[in-house]
C-alpha cells in the first residue's frame, strides 16, 4: 500500500498561514491526494483533494510537487478552530483501491 | 441533509455478546468503510465495501463481520466481542473508493467489559 509520512506535531500562531508537509514517494499515477482533519471528539472531516494540478477551496489550498511525491496543505489564516489533527491519505485506482490508510498525522497547534 | 449516521452512539456490551453497529448514508454513495480509533494508533480502516455485495477487508478485520444486502447501509457486527475490541468505531462513505471524498459519521464508543 502506498504510504504516507507528516510530521507528528506543528504550531503556529492565530491569523499567520500554516504550511503541513506530506510526503508520498510510493505514489502511483492513480492516486489521489486526499487531507482530512479531525477535531477532538469528533469524526474526521475532508479538506480538499486533488491528483496533480494545485487545488483551493474554501477551507484550504493543496499544493503538489511536481513529481507528485510530496504535498503541501495550506491554511491561509489559522484560526484557534482549526487546532486539530491533519491526516494526508491516498485513494486510488490501484489493485487497492477501496483502502484507506490513515496515518498518525499532523497535530496542529494554534497559538492566540 | 446529507450525512451518515451511527447507532448506537455509545454501548457498554460484556464479552462474546452479539451486538451490531448500524451505519446508514443518505447520499446514494457506493463506497462505504468502517474505521476504529484508538489513542496512539490513529484510524484504522476495517473493512469496506466497493458496492451492494461487495466487501472487502481492511488493515484490521479480524473479529468483525460485514454486509452489504442495500446500498445505504453497512452494519458492522461484533460476533463475539472481546476486551480489545474496546474502541471508537467510525462508518464513512463516499461516492467512489478511489477519487471522491470520504464522509464520517460521528462515531461509535463501544466498551467491552
Amino acid at each position: 500500500d502506498a504510504k504516507t509520512t507528516q510530521p507528528n506535531s506543528m504550531e503556529s500562531n492565530e491569523e499567520e498561514p500554516v504550511h503541513l508537509p506530506c510526503n508520498h514517494s510510493t505514489i502511483s499515477g492513480t492516486d489521489y491526494i486526499h487531507w482530512y482533519r479531525q477535531l477532538p471528539s469528533q469524526g474526521p472531516e475532508y479538506v480538499i483533494h486533488g491528483l496533480t494540478s494545485n487545488v483551493n477551496n474554501r477551507m484550504a489550498s493543496l499544493a503538489i510537487a511536481e513529481d507528485r511525491k510530496s504535498s503541501t496543505l495550506i491554511l491561509h489564516r489559522a484560526t484557534l478552530r482549526d487546532a486539530a489533527v491533519y491526516y494526508c491519505i491516498l485513494r486510488g485506482y490501484n489493485t487497492n483501491a477501496g483502502k484507506s490508510t490513515f496515518g498518525d498525522g499532523t497535530t496542529l497547534t494554534v497559538k492566540p | 441533509e446529507a450525512q451518515v449516521t451511527q447507532n448506537p452512539r455509545y454501548l457498554i456490551t460484556v464479552t462474546g455478546k452479539k451486538l451490531t453497529v448500524t451505519c446508514s448514508q443518505n447520499m446514494n454513495h457506493e463506497y462505504m468503510s468502517w474505521y476504529r480509533q484508538d489513542p496512539g494508533l490513529g484510524l484504522r480502516q476495517i473493512y469496506y465495501s466497493m458496492n451492494v455485495e461487495v466487501t472487502d477487508k481492511g488493515d484490521v478485520p479480524e473479529g468483525y463481520k460485514v454486509s452489504r444486502k442495500e446500498k445505504r447501509n453497512f452494519p458492522l457486527i461484533l460476533e463475539s466481542p472481546s476486551p480489545n475490541q474496546t474502541s471508537l468505531y467510525f462508518c464513512a462513505s463516499s461516492r467512489s473508493g478511489q477519487g471522491h471524498e470520504q464522509y464520517f459519521g460521528p462515531g461509535t464508543r463501544l466498551t467491552v467489559t
